[in-house]
């Protein structure tokens, strides 16, 4: 596709359950980086891929979170058992290269109750 | 740890001004600066890039600055329009830094009034 698709675009989940969020970067693009947004603050960093590998993950705030990327395309991050605080806007990125600029997708809006 | 600070949370300016929005940083130096503009329910859009060793940058109505001496970077928009109105965001850039290499600062909310 033509730009960074992300799905779902709205999530509802009750607290405990566990949720997977789909990111699909723009082909070819060898960084991969999930973001987590709360209202009115910049991204944060949660984790960052190239190709299949994860080489960072200081950013996942507990063990409830967990990326992943296969084959080096597609990711998922998933929470187990979620929680209020976990509710916020998840952004995924990708960019053909470690130091070129992000191409951002429009976010998972995650909502626990 | 690195620190972004932009300098206010939100800037309301008369259409046809020139806005400037600043970003500043604490600790290491950066190897670049991005500038991103974020729509609400959408993700962040990148702007301009600009490397250490520049100290200016320009597309169309933007500039950007680069000052390392006083960790500070200025970004301008000039004749500015309402659809100009957005979020944007500053990100630092350093090689083998945290954070995927990349820090974003919180964000400055412009409102162009017509």
């Amino acid at each position: 596709g033509a730009g960074v698709s992300q799905s779902p675009r709205y999530k509802v989940a009750k607290r405990g359950q566990d949720v997977a969020l789909r990111c699909d970067p723009i082909s070819g693009h060898v960084s991969l980086f999930w973001y987590q947004q709360a209202l009115g603050q910049g991204p944060e960093f949660l984790t960052y891929f190239q190709n299949e590998a994860q080489l960072d993950k200081s950013g996942l705030p507990s063990d409830r979170f967990f990326a992943e990327r296969p084959e080096g395309s597609v990711s998922t991050l998933k929470i187990q058992r979620t929680q209020q605080e976990d509710s916020a806007v998840y952004l995924c990125a990708s960019s053909s290269h470690i130091d070129s600029p992000l191409h951002f997708g429009n976010g998972t809006r995650l909502t626990v109750t | 740890s690195q620190k972004i600070e932009q300098n206010s949370e939100a800037l309301n300016i008369q259409e046809g001004k020139t806005a400037t929005l600043t970003c500043n940083y604490t600790n290491y130096s950066p190897a670049y600066l991005q500038w991103y503009r974020q729509d609400p329910g959408r993700g962040p859009v990148f702007l301009l890039l600009i490397r250490e060793n520049e100290k200016e940058k320009r597309k169309e109505r933007l500039k950007v600055t680069f000052d390392t001496t006083l960790k500070q970077s200025l970004f301008h928009i000039t004749a500015s329009q309402p659809a100009d109105s957005a979020t944007y965001l500053c990100a630092l850039f350093k090689y083998g830094g945290s954070q995927g290499n990349l820090i974003f600062g919180k964000g400055t909310k412009l409102s162009v009034k017509p």
